[in-house]
């Protein structure tokens, strides 16, 4: 149980296109999702958190214009990436809780995906 | 800001000994905290968790301590096995966080045959 899963895994586009990316909880419902985005040997950085059937809350210094999330259900939040540019270039990474659990907090993780910006 | 973790130190241990990975935390309010692992190209996977009346915590071939009192937080993994080799990551939250969790830098562990 507490799959999340995400789609595409891999994805490599041309500056100035625009990437969705989905992240899907496959055995629960997640009113909460977030994301993150992790650079070669670093930490995960929250970019934000994705509410379902409101706005998403943004991390400070992320341009919420360009990094668009919408959660239309309970099991399934988008991110897309606007006129990409090879600094966006990155592995993207949801999560999300499952409340119904025991150890409600816990966050599950994707699979991730890696974005590459030619 | 607060942050969990300092560099990302690499830890090399033989298969069969134990292994400790360390971690820094430096929000006091935090209530939660998580160690996850990381293996090459994939999402954080949970390994254990423990909230912050508590101060240990055992799972299979796991046990994480806390130490409230110099911020401190340790993964202990009982007879390594090659298959424990990847990046750990220590998180934290806090009740008052809107379930934010804030990730350290991550420890390597590379496991010896």
């Amino acid at each position: 149980g507490a799959v999340v899963s995400q789609h595409p895994s891999r994805v490599i586009c041309k500056s100035g296109t625009s990437v969705k990316i989905e992240c899907r909880s496959l055995d629960f419902q997640a009113t909460t999702m977030f994301w993150y985005r992790q650079f070669p040997k670093k930490s995960l950085m929250l970019m934000a958190t994705s509410n379902e059937g409101s706005k998403a809350t943004y991390e400070q210094g992320v341009e919420k214009d360009k990094f668009l999330i919408n959660h239309a259900s309970l099991t399934l939040s988008t991110l897309t990436v606007t006129s990409a540019h090879p600094e966006d270039s990155s592995f993207y990474i949801c999560s999300a809780r499952d409340v119904t659990r025991a150890g409600r907090d816990t966050q599950y993780f994707g699979p991730g995906t890696r974005l590459t910006v030619l | 800001g607060e942050s969990v973790g300092l560099h990302l130190p690499t830890l090399s241990v033989q298969e069969g000994d134990n292994s400790i990975i360390n971690c820094a935390y430096s929000n006091s309010a935090s209530d939660y905290f998580i160690w996850y692992k990381q293996e090459s190209g994939k999402g954080p996977q949970f390994i254990i968790d423990i909230r912050s009346n508590m101060d240990k915590r055992q799972g299979q071939r796991v046990t994480v301590l806390l130490n409230k009192t110099v911020k401190h937080l340790s993964l202990q993994i009982a007879a390594t096995q090659p298959g424990d080799s990847a990046v750990y990551f220590c998180a934290e939250s806090y009740s008052g966080g809107y379930q934010k969790v804030t990730f350290g830098t991550g420890t390597k562990l590379q496991v010896i045959p």
